[in-house]
């Protein structure tokens, strides 16, 4: 059973470029979290969803940032026009039907903004 | 909404000493407390967790315990191994909602 996967690994985008991130759950998984990591910091929720659903997007920035779990394919987190304090590590993980609680993440996409 | 915090933010140990990480928390609805571990540019990964409705759980040389009335719960490693050097995060879990973190402990096992 594959892990939680996420790509790219790594992203280099401009100041203004847009990012997006790709995530697929564990097989039989149906609940995708996004949480985004600055350096020496910890791990700040950003966006919970099931497919074709947002649930929970409290902890997303209001403006530029964007998800989606499409009921085919992977969740993909979108950035529009980034700037520097967007650079950051950003995890994916995911969790069984009814079980919320007990997530997996993936190896993370790290991004840099120039 | 939920908080967490974490302390303290670095550990040293001698290689075989204990280690003891603590968090608090501030939502008494939370009912599930896991602990991640962060190796350097690894994802993070779930060695122990611990539901609301038990005060203690051990795995081989981890354990964790809880005490609901305090809101605070603890990660203890007995004989550290240089290779428990990570981060440890711990986080806080209402339903319906998704993990808080804790800022997270640097632990260095010297040998």
């Amino acid at each position: 059973n594959a892990g939680v996967m996420q790509n790219p690994r790594h992203l280099v985008r401009r100041r203004g470029q847009e990012a997006r991130l790709r995530c697929s759950p564990m097989k039989g998984h149906s609940h995708v979290y996004w949480y985004r990591q600055l350096p020496e910091e910890g791990l700040k929720f950003m966006v919970y969803l099931q497919k074709e659903n947002i649930i929970d997007e409290s902890g997303m920035p209001k403006e530029r940032f964007s998800a989606e779990f499409p009921k085919e394919g992977p969740s993909i987190l979108r950035i529009q026009q980034v700037v520097r304090g967007d650079s950051a590590a950003y995890f994916c993980a995911s969790s069984p039907p009814g079980v919320a609680y007990e997530q997996y993440f993936g190896p993370g996409t790290r991004l840099t903004v120039t | 909404g939920e908080n967490v915090e974490q302390h303290p933010s670095t550990l040293s140990v001698q290689e075989g000493d204990s280690a003891v990480i603590k968090c608090t928390y501030s939502d008494s609805a939370s009912n599930y407390f896991p602990w991640y571990k962060q190796e350097l540019g690894k994802r993070p990964q779930l060695i122990i967790d611990i539901r609301s409705n038990v005060g203690e759980k051990k795995d081989q040389r981890i354990a964790v315990t809880l005490n609901k009335t305090a809101k605070h719960f603890s990660l203890h490693i007995t004989e550290t191994q240089p290779e428990d050097s990570a981060v440890y995060f711990c986080a806080g879990f209402q339903a319906g909602t998704a993990l808080i973190f804790g800022k997270g402990t640097t632990l260095s096992v010297s040998s």
